[in-house]
């Protein structure tokens, strides 16, 4: 497809243990985004790639949330000891390079619940 | 620190023209985003301004002014498929954006 894909769609776990949520960008868009957003919350911003650079990591909540991505596409979120608190939809968009006046496409979310 | 405040509900009926006011501190800026994002579903772009002043995409204007740290999203001859959360957001110099919580605009007939 031609959109920014997510797996899993939803997902369910219990307290304690770890998940891993997936995210193809568009193909060709270097810069790629994770936000979460709680019930009736704005998004939240995450972590944040741009090609090879180092990752902007600045809005991960804990030490417990962290994303790789690899070879400069597919990226995966990862939570360890998920707790209560962790249950939001989390979000990942792509884009074109951010020094240009590009837009945010975005996939279609994974739904944690955390029990 | 950062943030960006919008009215959190509005109403308007279905015709009409609705104003939905963004005002934000943030430290840098590259530019200020606006979204629409119906429930359950993910945001979509509706508008870029990074210069001042207006611009204008159909039903849908935006409008930026840098020193007051204020946009609006203008929405013209409202239709009831409007009805939707309308998220403000601005992009950081490294890039990154900061969404506001976003207004939940109900367009009733």
């Amino acid at each position: 497809g031609a959109g920014v894909s997510q797996s899993p769609s939803n997902k369910v776990t219990e307290k304690g243990k770890d998940v891993e949520l997936r995210c193809d960008p568009i193909s060709g868009h270097t810069a790629l985004y994770w936000y979460r957003q709680s019930l009736g919350q704005g998004l939240e911003f995450l972590i944040y790639f741009q090609g090879n650079s180092a990752p902007d990591k600045s809005g991960l909540p804990s030490d417990r949330f962290s994303a790789e991505r690899t070879g400069g596409s597919v990226s995966t979120l990862t939570i360890q000891r998920t707790q209560q608190e962790d249950s939001a939809v989390y979000l990942c968009a792509s884009s074109r390079p951010s020094g240009l006046a590009s837009e945010q496409y975005f996939g279609p979310g994974t739904r944690l619940t955390v029990t | 620190g950062q943030n960006i405040d919008q009215p959190t509900e509005m109403t308007a009926t279905e015709g009409a023209i609705v104003q939905i006011n963004c005002t934000y501190q943030t430290s840098g800026f590259n530019g200020l985003f606006w979204y629409q994002q119906h429930a359950g579903e993910a945001p979509t772009f509706l508008s870029y301004n990074v210069l001042d002043g207006l611009e204008e995409k159909g039903r849908f204007s935006s409008f930026l002014s840098r020193s007051k740290g204020y946009s609006y999203l203008l929405l013209k001859e409202l239709q009831m498929k409007d009805s939707a959360s309308y998220l403000c957001a601005v992009r950081r110099s490294q890039g990154n954006l900061i969404f506001g919580k976003g207004t939940k605009l109900s367009v009733k007939p």
